[in-house]
């Protein structure tokens, strides 16, 4: 059964700090990984995803890798900014449910961020 | 385009009722997703539908829970009979076709509160 942790629950930094949220799945057989930020008493906003193929993705300041061996991926933001402030989120699809059921995300969840000016 | 458009976006219900949700999909989607996100929890898969057809609904409650999506109009998820424990927030995301990125786009929720 693939189970989904990201750790810490919450964390708050300063502006300006690059900082790094964690994932960790426990099957690697995963067909992709995405990352999604959540505000408060908002949808989720797509960030990153990771094709099972793919080691690394960026866009702007934020960088996500992935790790299948290991069952890890990384979210790093540079340069913090308060608006950055919100939930993030990490789902991964297991690869034998993309034939029969593609949106079968399963989601950690997610570690609450607070940027301070 | 407009994205995945949930209404409505807060619904109020006493224990009994009947919750109606609704879900457009993004222009071109013709994949639905229903998700549920319960208080301190993270979100879990209900059921996925094409039109006309629920492809998979191993996520959804066996009893009073339902879901369509018709040739025409938005998907629906029915809640019959609401008890406080079905007080959560209903997400709806939409997919292109199955041979995509897997991908997918999540709408602003439809929070329930059961009273």
């Amino acid at each position: 059964k693939q189970e989904v942790t990201q750790i810490p629950a919450a964390l708050s930094v300063p502006e300006g700090e690059n900082l790094v949220l964690n994932c960790s799945f426990t099957d690697s057989a995963i067909y992709n990984l995405q990352w999604f930020r959540q505000d408060p008493g908002k949808g989720l906003t797509s960030l990153l995803l990771i094709q099972s193929s793919q080691r690394e993705q960026t866009s702007g300041r934020l960088n996500a890798s992935l790790d299948k061996s290991s069952g890890r991926s990384t979210l790093y933001i540079a340069a913090s900014q308060p608006g950055d402030s919100a939930t993030y989120l990490c789902a991964v699809i297991r690869r034998q449910d993309y034939g029969g059921s593609q949106g079968n995300l399963i989601f950690g969840k997610g570690t609450k961020l607070s940027v301070k000016p | 385009n407009a994205g995945v458009m949930q209404n409505p976006r807060h619904l109020v219900r006493r224990r009994g009722q009947e919750a109606r949700l609704r879900c457009s999909p993004m222009k071109g989607h013709s994949h639905v997703y229903w998700y549920r996100q319960l208080p301190e929890e993270g979100l879990k898969f209900m059921v996925y539908l094409q039109k006309e057809n629920i492809i998979d609904e191993s996520g959804m409650p066996k009893e009073r829970f339902s879901a369509e999506f018709p040739k025409e109009g938005p998907s629906i998820l029915r809640i019959q009979q609401v008890v406080r424990g079905d007080s959560a927030a209903y997400f709806c995301a939409s997919s292109p076709n199955r041979r995509n990125t897997g991908e997918l786009f999540f709408g602003e929720g439809s929070r329930l509160t059961v009273l």
